[in-house]
């Protein structure tokens, strides 16, 4: 079966500390992975994602997420968060192939950053 | 540019009564998708569109539920009987082409409440 799990639901953080985000999925075939986020009171945009190639992927605002192959996981992480990253997070995945493209989310994880 | 726009953004609706969930993608974008998210998850995929077609309807959870896009811009959302458990927030969401590479550009969402 097709799914992702996030191992964090609800994570509470001082500003400066670093955050790690745990993400595991299960798919059949190649996998294209994203880390959406949605703020408070926002719509979900796009953090970050990997297609291919180096599997260190960074993307806005200092995130960056490592993809491990054997290990099914493509984990978030940022040296030091800001009290701005509060916000919900959710990992994705759809299939290299897919003709579609349509997402497989995780359950999301809350980010709370206290100032 | 105009992102995605979802009307409206609040429903609230009896058991048993028919609702219409409307999306405007981005201009231009040929793939549109439905997706639900209930409290506390990430959003589920329902149906993808390519242009005016249903490509794939696979996520539609019963028949209650329908989608068009007639003239492959706008799309509506039908659910015919409501039930409470139909309460969640419907997002939509459009690339300019299908495919697991293009990134989907989300919209604010409807949130719907079944009495």
């Amino acid at each position: 079966a097709q799914s992702v799990s996030q191992h964090n639901h609800h994570v509470i953080l001082s500003e400066a500390a670093s955050l790690e985000l745990g993400c595991n999925y299960s798919y059949g075939g190649t996998v294209n992975l994203f880390w959406y986020v949605q703020y408070p009171g926002q719509h979900l945009q796009l953090l970050l994602k990997y297609f291919s190639g180096d599997p260190l992927v960074k993307g806005i605002k200092g995130f960056e997420a490592e993809f491990i192959k054997s290990k099914f996981s493509f984990n978030l992480r940022k040296p030091s968060v800001q009290w701005s990253d509060t916000a919900e997070y959710f990992c994705a995945v759809n299939g290299r192939s897919s003709n579609t493209g349509k997402l497989i989310f995780g359950q999301g994880t809350t980010l709370q950053v206290k100032p | 540019g105009a992102g995605v726009s979802q009307t409206p953004s609040n429903k609230v609706t009896e058991k048993g009564k028919y609702v219409e969930l409307r999306c405007d993608p981005i201009s231009g974008h040929t793939a549109l998708y439905w997706y639900r998210q209930s409290l506390g998850q990430g959003p589920e995929f329902l149906i993808y569109f390519q242009g005016t077609g249903a490509a794939d309807d696979s996520g539609l959870p019963n028949d209650r539920f329908f989608a068009v896009r007639p003239e492959g811009s706008v799309s509506t959302l039908k659910i015919q009987r409501t039930e409470r458990g139909d309460s969640a927030v419907y997002l939509c969401a459009s690339s300019l082409l299908a495919g697991g590479l293009n990134e989907q550009f989300f919209g604010p969402g409807t949130r719907l409440t079944v009495l």
